[in-house]
């Protein structure tokens, strides 16, 4: 069965800071991953995908993830943080027509 | 386009009771998936709909159940409420079932149980 996880709980970075927000999988074949957001009172939005192909995958709000298939990881991160992308992150992974399974998620404060 | 809406948004029910929730996807969206997500187990997968049919299922109880509608709409039930099903329900659709397709998630509706 395949698994997702998020080894951070949160992740702290200063403003104009690049971040980094981890994530490892485990499937048995190859994996769709993706990158939600959660703001407070919110329901996810999707910010990014890998389906196949290159493996840097640029989503929204200046975003990007990613894929290395030797490690099994699928990173996220930005050149530049803001204090307004404070925010719970979830990285998900699916294999085949399977339930899509999401990792516990990871805080990331972003500070002025 | 219109996002998912999810209703009501609020609930407040006392244990023994019962309870459904509806979920309107994005227009033109077949698959529509519900999670309950709590600060302990996190996102956890419930059910998956696509054309009226199940197609995916999580580990809950039979007392959570579901159904998706011709038009797409969906509900799921609780019977017997716990007060551990206190919690964020979301629900999400998606074009069609399963494989690279994202899934747009409603605002969610929250449950407390008494």
């Amino acid at each position: 069965a395949q698994s997702v996880a998020q080894p951070e709980d949160q992740v702290n970075v200063a403003e104009g800071n690049p971040l980094t927000v981890k994530c490892t999988y485990s499937v048995s074949g190859n994996p769709y991953l993706f990158w939600y957001v959660q703001y407070p009172n919110r329901g996810l939005q999707f910010l990014l995908k890998y389906i196949t192909g290159d493996n840097l995958v640029k989503g929204s709000y200046g975003f990007e993830a990613e894929f290395n298939k030797s490690q099994t990881s699928f990173h996220l991160k930005k050149p530049s943080a803001l204090v307004s992308d404070s925010a719970l992150y979830f990285c998900a992974v699916r294999e085949g027509f399977q339930k899509l399974v999401f990792g516990t998620g990871t805080r990331l404060l972003v500070s002025p | 386009k219109a996002g998912v809406t999810q209703t009501p948004r609020y609930l407040i029910k006392t244990r023994g009771q019962q309870v459904t929730l509806s979920c309107s996807p994005i227009s033109g969206h077949r698959s529509v998936s519900w999670y309950q997500q709590t600060p302990g187990q996190g996102l956890q997968f419930l059910f998956e709909y696509f054309s009226e049919t199940q197609r995916n299922k999580g580990n809950f109880p039979g007392r959570f159940s579901g159904r998706q509608f011709s038009n797409s709409r969906s509900e799921m039930n609780v019977s017997t409420l716990e007060l551990g099903d206190s919690a964020l329900y979301l629900c999400a659709s998606s074009l069609v079932s399963g494989s690279y397709n994202e899934q747009f998630f409603g605002p969610g509706t929250r449950l407390t149980v008494l």
